[in-house]
């Protein structure tokens, strides 16, 4: 059964920066795909970045292109999310995510922006 | 970027009722749809998948349809667990996204 963990949430000053992990088991991995999407507390989803099962690829959502990076330790079954020049707006539930059928998804971490 | 637009916003219903949810995409998406529930303070969990697929261990109560790029969420025979907020998300091309959710409360 696919298992997703994050970490890395907390409390950080706008303009800041900050490192998000995710942590699979359950499955293979380095054969997966994978995505961060968040969610603002009471509020919608928005998919934030994809990566591929090698790294190679990347997509991004305009509201996060050129703050955040996605990367990938396959060895270490581990996603990550390195976001910068953070906003107030960033502050969300970050979710990392797998598609199987459709999105299998960690408990999420939180992020909270604030001065 | 597609636009998915998710009807209604909330909907109040009785324990045994049937309810509809819609999603309709800006573009063609073929079947790359999904349906997910959300429980307050959890994540999302997915139901169905490709706009019909039902997922392993979801109960047969809940089914999905399309008509063109109109996607359809069925849930039959409501009971207190199916209180929840649904989303729908296209994955036929990035940026992915999702609908904007729709509340199921108790009558």
């Amino acid at each position: 059964e696919v298992h997703l963990v994050e970490s890395g949430g907390g409390f950080i000053q706008p303009g800041g920066s900050l490192g998000l992990s995710c942590v699979g088991s359950g499955f293979s991995f380095s054969d997966h795909e994978m995505n961060w999407v968040r969610q603002v507390p009471g509020k919608g989803l928005e998919w934030l970045s994809y990566i591929s099962s090698t790294g190679n690829t990347q997509y991004y959502a305009d509201s996060v292109k050129g703050r955040f990076t996605i990367s990938r330790d396959n060895a270490k079954n581990s996603l990550y999310l390195q976001m910068s020049s953070l906003r107030a707006e960033d502050t969300a539930t970050y979710y990392c995510a797998t598609r199987t059928g459709g999105l299998v998804w960690g408990q999420g971490t939180t992020v909270t922006v604030s001065s | 970027d597609i636009q998915m637009t998710q009807s209604p916003s909330s909907l109040s219903a009785s324990v045994g009722d049937t309810v509809t949810i819609t999603c309709r995409a800006s573009q063609g998406i073929d079947n790359y749809l999904a349906w997910y529930q959300q429980k307050p303070g959890k994540a999302p969990k997915s139901l169905i998948y490709a706009a019909s697929y039902l997922e392993s261990g979801v109960p047969s109560k809940f089914s999905g349809s399309r008509s063109g790029t109109d996607f359809i969420l069925t849930i039959s025979s409501l009971q207190p667990e199916d209180f929840a907020t649904y989303f729908c998300q296209q994955y036929h091309s990035f940026p992915w996204t999702f609908g904007q959710g729709t509340g199921v409360e108790i009558k």
